[in-house]
């Protein structure tokens, strides 16, 4: 079993250059998530999906949309890059969204994919 | 506003001894407080979690433990080792009209042998 894979593992990219980062599950989660990492700053979350066919905003948003067109995928696309994306970008995923029960054994835990290190020059 | 404050942002100790890292969190309703350990280069994995209605988990050398009342929840590594150098995130999951987990800023936690 995979888990999670994004794809580019690393990308160089001009400003202005329109950009998609790609993220597969196999496991079969409801929830998915976009998370970029910061020096100082943490994890900030971009974009969500509680399930196939819906998306929300998160923390930081502007400058970037997803899709969730099936279960399995959630690519995140920056439309005109600015250096300022620069940054190491975190796909996620969880079996459901939100709402973690008190009761739950498992828990909502959310995993994380390798991550994408994107430069905008 | 949503907001979880975690320190110190560094730490460094003598291999054997203990950590200890706070956070703290704005939002009374929040039911669910996760760690992360992140390896550099690497992604976060989940360390341990704790949910409201318990006041402390422990796993091995690692517990948490949760103050409602304060608003505030703790991890404390015990007998620390080199492997365990890393960053270290907090996490709580705010119950708002779009249920989000956010993270503290990170603990870089440096365990010299």
């Amino acid at each position: 079993i995979a888990g999670i894979t994004q794809a580019p593992t690393s990308q160089i990219l001009a400003a202005g250059r329109r950009m998609t980062l790609r993220c597969t599950q196999d496991m079969r989660h409801n929830a998915m998530y976009w998370y970029r990492q910061d020096l100082g700053l943490g994890l900030r979350l971009i974009h969500y999906s509680n399930t196939a066919g819906t998306t929300g905003k998160g923390e930081v948003p502007d400058g970037y949309s997803v899709s969730r067109a099936n279960t399995d995928d959630f690519p995140l696309t920056l439309a005109s890059a600015v250096p300022s994306q620069t940054s190491v970008y975190f796909c996620a995923s969880s079996d459901v969204y939100g709402q973690w029960s008190l009761d739950s054994l498992s828990g909502n835990t959310i995993y994380f994919g390798e991550g994408s290190w994107l430069t905008v020059v | 506003g949503e907001n979880v404050e975690q320190h110190p942002s560094t730490l460094s100790v003598q291999e054997g001894d203990s950590a200890v890292i706070k956070c703290t969190y704005s939002d009374s309703a929040s039911n669910y407080f996760p760690w992360y350990k992140q390896e550099l280069g690497k992604r976060p994995q989940l360390i341990i979690d704790i949910r409201s209605n318990v006041g402390e988990k422990k796993d091995q050398r690692i517990a948490v433990t949760l103050n409602k009342t304060a608003k505030h929840f703790s991890l404390h590594i015990t007998e620390t080792q080199p492997e365990d150098s890393a960053v270290y995130f907090c996490a709580a999951f705010y119950l708002d009209n779009t249920d989000k987990l956010i993270f503290g800023t990170g603990t870089r936690l440096q365990v010299f042998p």
